[in-house]
């Protein structure tokens, strides 16, 4: 079965500074990866995804996510973080080995990023 | 382009009755997929539909049950409610089902279920 882990229920970052956000997954075959954002009283919001290519991924907002094959890691990255950031963020995996349901796509327990002023 | 749109946004129920929720897809996505979010449990997969079938099922009781018609338009019930659902429940599309799946998913809004 596939999995995700996000170690740390929440990450704090100064304005300004760079942020990183953490996840580490486990998937048979060539893992796709993802990353949401959640806001507050809000559905999750694509921002971007790895499925094959270039490790370094652009996506939303500035943010960027690193794939890692040896590591198996895909952590989230932005050079300057801004208060508007504050939210919570899911990692994700699926391969094409993938079943259906819960199987097919997999999410990880979220991080609360917040950014202080 | 219009999102994914859930209704209704907010819902209070008593405990033992049923209630339904409605989703609409992004135009085109034939794939939705519900999820339960709790604060304790993260997000949980409950069911996905695909050209009206339902394709896979989550870990949820039977009380939870959906279906997806010929526009795509996905339902999902909860009958005999308990205080347990209380929840956000969110609705998500993609251009295509989740096996294998490469396509990201679009989630709507959500609806904030209370149970008393």
């Amino acid at each position: 079965a596939q999995s995700v882990a996000q170690p740390e229920d929440q990450v704090n970052v100064a304005e300004g500074n760079p942020l990183t956000v953490k996840c580490t997954y486990s998937v048979s075959g060539n893992p796709y990866l993802f990353w949401y954002v959640q806001y507050p009283n809000r559905g999750l919001q694509f921002l971007l995804k790895y499925i094959t290519g270039d490790n370094l991924v652009k996506g939303s907002y500035g943010f960027e996510a690193e794939f890692n094959k040896s590591q198996t890691s895909f952590h989230l990255k932005k050079p300057s973080a801004l208060v508007s950031d504050s939210a919570l963020y899911f990692c994700a995996v699926s391969s094409m080995y993938s079943g259906g349901g819960a199987d097919g796509l997999t999410f990880g327990k979220g991080t609360h990023l917040i950014i202080q002023p | 382009k219009a999102g994914v749109t859930q209704t209704p946004r907010y819902l209070i129920k008593t405990r033992g009755q049923q209630v339904t929720l409605s989703c609409s897809p992004i135009s085109g996505h034939r794939s939705v997929s519900w999820y339960q979010q709790t604060p304790g449990q993260g997000l949980q997969f409950l069911f996905e539909y695909f050209s009206e079938t339902q394709r896979n099922k989550g870990n949820f009781p039977g009380r939870f049950s959906g279906r997806q018609f010929s526009n795509s338009r996905s339902e999902m019930n909860v009958s005999t409610l308990e205080l347990g659902d209380s929840a956000l429940y969110l609705c998500a599309s993609s251009l295509a089902p989740l096996t294998g799946v490469s396509y990201e998913q679009y989630f709507g809004p959500g609806t904030r279920l209370t149970v008393t």
